[in-house]
């Protein structure tokens, strides 16, 4: 099993680009999502979802678009891209919200830069 | 106030040590608590899951929840070089995981 892919490992924009962080998972988890990790600030919660076809913001989600076709993926789109965007991105999934004993599993993360 | 405070360290410890790390959280709601360590450049692993209050263990990792007073502490005992890296402790929230901002962990051989 691969656990969560995410794809690329490292990326450098321009401001005002766009791009797609890619997030795989192959657990057949329901919930997945998206954090951002900044240095002092932890780890925030940008979007999620509990299932395909369902998505719903998190804690900063100003900047950043999802959608969930599938169970297996949940791509991140950053619409015009900020310096405020530096951040290392990860994406998680967990089997299913519903569930007592669920954690989340993580992907190796996203470093991206925008100058 | 922040749903979950961490101290973020970082901390320096000599092989063999005890190691204590804390975090402290606001809503007493809160029923799953969890530990997770990420060493420089990786993603989180869990390490540690517990629910409502009680200690829970695992060869030198132990858990300990204590509800009435919002504390989550996480020990490890004999502690050792490939114990160095940023301890996060995380609650279960509504949808999300919430996260402590992360101690870093440095255990000198």
């Amino acid at each position: 099993n691969a656990g969560v892919t995410q794809t690329p490992k490292f990326q450098v924009l321009k401001t005002g680009q766009s791009m797609t962080l890619q997030c795989a998972q192959d657990m057949n988890h329901e919930y997945m999502s998206w954090y951002r990790q900044d240095p002092g600030m932890g780890l925030r919660l940008i979007h999620y979802s509990v299932g395909a076809g369902i998505t719903d913001q998190g804690e900063v989600p100003n900047g950043y678009n999802v959608s969930r076709s599938t169970t297996e993926d949940f791509p991140l789109r950053l619409l015009s891209a900020a310096p405020s965007q530096t951040s290392v991105y990860f994406c998680a999934s967990s089997y299913s919200w519903g569930a007592a004993n669920t954690e989340a599993f993580f992907g190796q993360g996203t470093r991206l830069t925008v100058v | 106030q922040k749903e979950v405070e961490q101290d973020p360290g970082p901390l320096s410890v000599p092989e063999g040590a005890i190691v204590s790390l804390n975090c402290t959280y606001s809503n007493s709601a809160f029923q799953y608590f969890m530990w997770y360590r990420q060493y420089s450049r990786k993603g989180p692993e869990l390490l540690m899951y517990t629910y409502s209050s009680g200690n829970k263990e695992d060869g030198r990792f132990t858990a300990q929840v204590d509800k009435s007073s919002k504390y989550i502490s996480l020990f490890i005992r004999d502690s050792q070089p490939s114990d160095s890296a940023t301890y996060l402790c995380a609650i279960r929230g509504t949808y999300k995981y919430i996260f402590g901002t992360g101690t870093r962990l440095k255990v000198l051989a």
